[in-house]
């Protein structure tokens, strides 16, 4: 099956403590990204990548770092997590960075940072 | 990107036609329109999206206005499952800027039984 998985799904942690969220999709798109969402706030972007060893600032990505190694694979960082931090994480993908293609989500991965 | 506007909100009955509207009045040519919906502790779920004409897939139907300033997602018969956050989003079709999807507000969907 077609999917974008997240891990972990919930997480409290303290702050300082740093973190990976990983995501990793099967089928093989070239495109990946994070966003995080908060209440009134929307969707916010923090990384892309538009192919492995090419990644991007999105428009929140103060805080964070992301790597892409592998294609299948965008793990997200927190190297020192803050309170701000807190949010819901969801990595996407779709099949060329260019192209209207659909993007495919993750079930997003709960980050409570204390 | 142009920015689209959505109602907040909007009730259906179970079983009967949903209509959510979109405006998108300042839409460029190159814009296309794209529709998600999020279902409670899910992530965005692509829905359809389309240029000019009409479209239909499994899951809705997509209409747009001759002009392109205006769309609206059909749902042709609303299922509880059905009730979640629609989104409305525009993108170009072109590469770099990081090609995200800039969620708005969207409208909550509530289908009562």
């Amino acid at each position: 099956e077609a999917q974008v998985t997240q891990n972990p799904r919930y997480l409290i942690t303290v702050t300082g403590k740093k973190l990976t969220v990983t995501c990793s999709q099967n089928m093989n798109h070239e495109y990946m990204s994070w966003y995080r969402q908060d209440p009134g706030l929307g969707l916010r972007q923090i990384y892309y990548s538009m192919n492995v060893e090419v990644t991007d600032k999105g428009d929140v990505p103060e805080g964070y770092k992301v790597s892409r190694k592998e294609k299948r694979n965008f793990p997200l960082i927190l190297e020192s997590p803050s309170p701000n931090q807190t949010s819901l994480y969801f990595c996407a993908s779709r099949r060329e960075a260019g192209g209207v293609q659909p993007q495919h989500f993750g079930d997003g991965t709960r980050l409570s940072i204390l | 990107d142009a920015k689209t506007t959505q109602p907040n909100s909007m009730e259906s009955n179970e079983e009967e036609p949903v209509h959510l509207p979109c405006n998108h009045s300042t839409i460029s040519g190159t814009d296309y329109i794209h529709w998600y919906r999020q279902l409670p502790s899910q992530g965005p779920e692509y829905v359809i999206h389309g240029l000019t004409s009409n479209v239909n897939n499994r899951m809705a139907s997509l209409a747009i206005a001759e002009d392109r300033k205006s769309s609206t997602l059909i749902l042709h018969r609303a299922t509880l499952r059905d009730a979640a956050v629609y989104y409305c989003i525009l993108r170009a079709s072109r590469r770099g800027a990081g090609n995200m999807l800039t969620f708005g507000g969207g409208t909550r969907l509530m289908v009562k039984p």
